[in-house]
């Protein structure tokens, strides 16, 4: 079984610039995380999205992060300007029935 | 939130050493998972383990929800052992599902 996919792996941009993390889940896995995590801390989630729709986005910084999971299957997190306290791994999650949560390999940002 | 806190937060083994590693929280909790974030920062699944025992080779782990802890036990450690390994919970009085994390515990072996 293949397991959740993340892209790219690497990203360098300058701040203000905008940037876009794709991540490919479990298959037949309804539930979805975005986690951001700084250097030295432990993960924290972003959104969690049942299918195409919103669970928790409590603790999205709304003003400049989106996401989207439109068919209920891929997503994409964006962000819009891009600051330098965003520099941080982004790793992307998914559950079956709120279960064990499996993690991708995670989308490095720096942000200059 | 729940709180999270693991300890201790560094430790230097020699390879071939035994580690209890601590994970408490502050509040009930349906999900609980312990993780190893290897060198390059992939997270993988070593245990769910909401309550009880379970064992995977030299790994163990004990969860006591009723007092709130759990423990993770490394046997006969090895080099690639090494890594931050990572307690994560889900409070069982939220709505939503998304785990929170502790701080970690940085595991080095030596050779």
């Amino acid at each position: 079984e293949a397991g959740v996919a993340q892209s790219p792996r690497y990203k360098i941009i300058e701040k203000r610039q905008s940037v876009a993390f794709w991540c490919n889940p479990i298959s037949g896995h309804a539930t979805l995380y975005w986690y951001q995590q700084i250097l030295g801390q432990g993960p924290k989630l972003l959104i969690q999205f049942q299918n195409n729709g919103v669970v928790d986005d409590s603790q999205l910084p709304k003003d400049r992060f989106s996401a989207e999971r439109l068919k209920g299957v891929d997503s994409t997190l964006k962000i819009q300007p891009a600051k330098l306290e965003d520099s941080a791994v982004y790793l992307c999650a998914s559950s079956s029935r709120a279960q064990t949560q499996y993690f991708g390999p995670g989308t490095r940002l720096l942000v200059l | 939130g729940i709180q999270v806190e693991q300890s201790p937060p560094d430790l230097i083994l020699q390879e071939g050493a035994n580690s209890t590693l601590r994970c408490n929280f502050s509040d009930s909790v349906n999900n609980l998972q312990w993780f190893h974030q290897n060198p390059w920062g992939q997270l993988i699944n070593l245990f769910y383990i909401p309550s009880g025992t379970k064992q995977n080779g030299r790994l163990s782990a004990t969860t006591v929800a009723t007092e709130r802890y759990s423990l993770l036990y490394i046997s006969s450690s090895q080099t690639t052992d090494s890594g931050v390994y990572f307690c994560a919970v889900l409070y069982s009085g939220g709505g939503a599902d998304g785990l929170t994390f502790g701080k970690g515990t940085h595991l080095i072996i030596q050779p």
